[in-house]
């Protein structure tokens, strides 16, 4: 079946540094894919999508990047914030349906 | 502007009870999903409306899992016969076009 996974469940970063999370998807025909943010107790926050026809996009202080070839996902944030401390998750969406795809999540601990 | 909101926040019940979930999606939003997160887990797809079109229920776990979306909005996520297993966060979310925007959840415990 499909799946989404990240590289890590913990990642820990010292306040200042880029911070750099990764996903890898099995299924060659996902068209989108996106990055949540999930703080405890609270329901996933959007941060930043891209379509399958780019492989760079930037927003504030977040870049994705996708690499179809190799089927990876990745989230990079500059200047890494303590209020940037929390759950992240990417997920894909199958070409043929709305559903999206989550992997299980990156734990960013923010050192201050 | 107003996001999604999903009540209650929290649901205790207890093994056997119906139970059911409601969400209200961003207003103009043509799709509504449902998602459910266990502990310390990724979110897993339960069902998806789009428009006037059938539902996708292809993530319905068992048929005791039904939802309704009633004049294209508001929507309940019905439970029957609950198990503890039952026991998750159930996540709304709702899209104009790509981008599934999610409500606070609801914290279903079944004891």
């Amino acid at each position: 079946g499909e799946s989404v996974g990240l590289h890590l469940p913990t990642l820990s970063v010292q306040e200042g540094d880029n911070s750099i999370i990764n996903c890898a998807y099995s299924n060659s025909a996902s068209d989108y894919f996106i990055w949540y943010k999930q703080e405890s107790g609270k329901g996933p926050q959007f941060i930043i999508d891209i379509r399958s026809n780019m492989d760079k996009r930037q927003g504030q202080r977040v870049t994705v990047l996708l690499n179809k070839t190799v089927k990876h996902l990745s989230l990079q944030i500059a200047a890494t914030q303590p209020g940037d401390s929390a759950v992240y998750f990417c997920a894909t969406r199958p070409g043929n349906t709305g559903k999206l795809i989550f992997g299980q999540g990156t734990t960013l601990q923010v050192k201050p | 502007g107003a996001g999604v909101s999903q009540s209650p926040s929290n649901k205790v019940t207890e093994k056997g009870k119906d139970v059911e979930l409601r969400c209200d999606p961003i207003s103009g939003h043509t799709a509504l999903y449902w998602y459910r997160q266990s502990l310390g887990q990724g979110l897993e797809f339960l069902i998806y409306f789009q428009g006037n079109s059938a539902p996708d229920k292809s993530g319905l776990p068992s048929d005791r899992f039904s939802a309704e979306r009633t004049g294209g909005s508001v929507s309940t996520l019905t439970i029957q016969r609950t198990q503890q297993e039952d026991s998750a966060v159930y996540l709304c979310a709702s899209s104009r076009e790509d981008t599934q925007y999610f409500g606070p959840g609801t914290r279903l415990t079944v004891l």
